[in-house]
């Protein structure tokens, strides 16, 4: 079974610096998905990034980008230039390899992120 | 965003009673999950659908269980509810399992 890790459960930084989430796994699996979720005070899960493990390169999406170590078992999300507007709870998330059976998400306890104006 | 709504949105119910989650959505996507919230666990899997009267337990199915007669609905269903199962409740649906869209969430209490 696949286990997730957030070690911070909050976190506060000033509006306009960067702030960097930590997020580890454990897997047997060798091809498999890494997503962070964000959930804002409204409760909408809203998708931020998504990693294949396959994929050397980083992700990344506008302001938000990630440090994915494979060998580590790590994949921390970075935010730039923080806004007001990310505050919320940010999740790590992991899937095995899409084949028929794997489709589910399997979750971390969360970080919950405050933007200080 | 994708057309996914859960009814009813809150839902108080005693001990002992059934109640059953309606999730729909518009997409025509073949997968559809159900997960609960609770503080300190993250979301968590019940069960899940991948196409109409096809489903699966997840992490936390006891005392749940799921029909899917359409592609468009999914019921979660508690046949006896207690006060362990309160919870939030959401629903996802997607076209393949690493692309799921969430629906808005659907609060339950149970005194």
């Amino acid at each position: 079974a696949q286990t997730v890790t957030q070690s911070q459960p909050e976190m506060s930084v000033q509006e306009a610096e960067t702030v960097t989430l930590s997020c580890t796994y454990d897997t047997s699996e060798n091809n498999y998905y890494l997503f962070w979720y964000k959930q804002p005070p409204s409760r909408q899960m809203i998708l931020v990034i998504r990693q294949e493990a396959y994929k050397q390169q980083n992700a990344t999406e506008n302001r938000f980008s990630v440090n994915f170590q494979k060998a580590a078992k790590s994949f921390s999300l970075k935010i730039s230039d923080s806004q007001l507007g990310d505050t919320a709870m940010y999740f790590c998330a992991f899937m095995a390899g899409a084949n028929f059976g794997n489709e589910k998400l399997t979750f971390g306890t969360g970080t919950r992120l405050t933007i200080i104006p | 965003d994708a057309g996914i709504t859960q009814s009813p949105r809150h839902k108080v119910t005693e001990t002992g009673t059934p109640v059953t989650l309606r999730c729909h959505q518009t997409e025509n996507h073949r997968y559809m999950y159900w997960y609960r919230q609770d503080p300190g666990h993250g979301l968590r899997l019940i069960h899940y659908s991948y196409g109409v009267k096809d489903t699966d337990k997840g992490e936390v199915s006891d005392g749940y269980s799921v029909s899917r007669s359409k592609t468009e609905d999914f019921l979660l269903t508690l046949e006896s509810a207690t006060s362990s199962q309160t919870s939030v409740y959401f629903c996802a649906s997607g076209v393949v399992g690493f692309e799921q869209y969430f629906g808005p969430g659907t609060r339950l209490t149970v005194t």
